[in-house]
């Protein structure tokens, strides 16, 4: 059973570009929820998915978007992006019923 | 508004020596409590939860309590291994569901020397 699974591992992309990450889901798992992580920080909630919406969002600017799709499996997509963009990303799949949220291994954004 | 704090932001210790990690939080409504292992540049491994209706939860040696009323949860090490050299998050999940956002502290960086 595979877990969560984040592509890609690592991107390098210039200031004022966009970038899209994906994540998909630990089988049975209907909720992604996504988090940016700064160097020797905590992971900081950016949003949550459910049913396709989104649920819940923290405190990011709108440049941040995400999509959910049918099968489950997200999109993270960041627009106009900053050096502060610089961050690990991680994607964490739950079930809704149980709400134990597991993280994939990341995909590492270097912004130059 | 919740704000989660971890002390120390780094520990170093020799092996076999038992440890505690600290962490405390402002509000005291949280759902569930969750303590993670993070290996450099990897994501998370957790590694304890506990409920809000719980004082602590063990798992080999470690070993998490919870007090509610003071905002406060400790992670207790039993004869660390250098294999246990990583950065230790705790989180807490607000409110009174089992859904949404968790909430992060900024981590304690452990090594363990042989």
């Amino acid at each position: 059973d595979a877990g969560v699974t984040q592509s890609p591992t690592h991107l390098i992309k210039t200031r004022g570009q966009q970038v899209t990450l994906r994540c998909s889901p630990k089988s049975g798992h209907d909720t992604v929820s996504w988090y940016q992580q700064a160097l020797g920080q905590g992971p900081q909630f950016i949003f949550q998915y459910y049913e396709e919406e989104e649920r819940q969002r923290g405190n990011f600017p709108d440049r941040f978007s995400g999509h959910q799709f049918p099968n489950y499996s997200s999109e993270l997509n960041v627009n106009a992006l900053l050096l502060g963009d610089s961050a690990l990303y991680l994607c964490a799949s739950s079930s809704r019923q149980r709400g134990i949220q597991y993280f994939g291994a990341g995909t590492r954004l270097s912004v130059l | 508004k919740q704000e989660v704090t971890q002390i120390p932001a780094a520990l170093s210790v020799p092996e076999g020596e038992n440890l505690v990690l600290n962490c405390s939080f402002t509000d005291s409504a949280i759902y569930n409590l969750q303590w993670f292992r993070q290996d450099p540049g990897k994501g998370l491994t957790s590694l304890l939860l506990i409920q809000s209706s719980q004082r602590e939860q063990t798992s080999g040696r470690l070993n998490a309590s919870l007090d509610k009323s003071s905002g406060r949860s400790t992670l207790y090490i039993a004869a660390s291994q250098p294999g246990d050299s990583a950065t230790y998050l705790c989180a807490v999940r607000p409110g009174s569901s089992n859904t949404g956002k968790l909430i992060f502290g900024q981590g304690t960086t452990l090594q363990v020397k042989p």
